[in-house]
């Protein structure tokens, strides 16, 4: 399969706790996003890179949480001191750029829940 | 999420109807006009999208109408199939820059057999 991955699937974390996701995209691809889906609600933007840099954050991604994307690769998305509001899918996609149109792949998610 | 609105919330039809949803959205530096499919455990998949440039596109059962004057596009699912049963996002898109998909809240399709 070398569609995008990721791990966990799931983690059950108690409040206070961090938490760490992994996010494999599909190989060429050269950006990388992370969204986060809250039941019945669709996914909203968290932050992207291009190659290794992370090109924009959104202002739900509070000094709680850090992403990286080290060698342009895989990335890792960690949420330090967990709250319950943090549980939610966070979801990964990947794209290849420049392309018209930008078609995301998303991985199928690594669900959160925060005791 | 409050630029594009999503209607209807859940949508039951029966085998073989036509399926309709549609989302309106506020911001004009949209210019690509994608929806998304989801299923359970899955992450969203594209499904069908649209240029600003085109009014209409088909493939095959799915077709979306675009408005531009109204800041509207719909999705149609022809001939809906059970396993259509899925929930559906409208997803547009500002090209070049991040390209982030900005998501409506979905609508929940149920294709009874």
């Amino acid at each position: 399969d070398t569609g995008v991955s990721q791990d966990p699937r799931h983690k059950i974390t108690k409040r206070g706790q961090n938490v760490t996701f992994r996010c494999d995209p599909i190989s060429e691809h050269n950006r990388l996003y992370w969204y986060r889906q809250t039941l019945g609600q669709g996914p909203e933007f968290l932050t992207y890179f291009q190659n290794e840099a992370q090109l924009e954050k959104s202002r739900l991604l509070s000094d709680r949480f850090s992403a990286e994307r080290p060698k342009g690769s895989f990335s890792t998305l960690e949420i330090q001191r967990t709250e319950q509001g943090d549980s939610a899918m966070y979801l990964c996609a990947s794209s290849l750029a420049p392309a018209l149109p930008n078609e995301q792949f998303f991985g199928p998610g690594t669900r959160l829940t925060v005791l | 999420q409050q630029q594009v609105k999503q209607s209807p919330q859940s949508l039951i039809v029966q085998k073989g109807g036509i399926s309709i949803i549609n989302c309106a959205y506020e911001n004009t530096a949209f210019d690509y006009f994608p929806w998304y499919q989801q299923f359970p455990g899955k992450g969203p998949a594209l499904l069908i999208a649209i240029r600003p440039d085109v009014s209409e596109k088909k493939e095959g059962r799915f077709t979306i109408s675009f408005n531009k004057s109204a800041k509207q596009f719909s999705l149609h699912i022809m001939d809906s199939q059970p396993g259509d049963s899925a929930t559906y996002f409208c997803a547009p898109i500002t090209q070049g820059g991040s390209e982030k998909l900005v998501f409506g809240k979905g609508t929940k399709l149920t294709v009874n057999p």
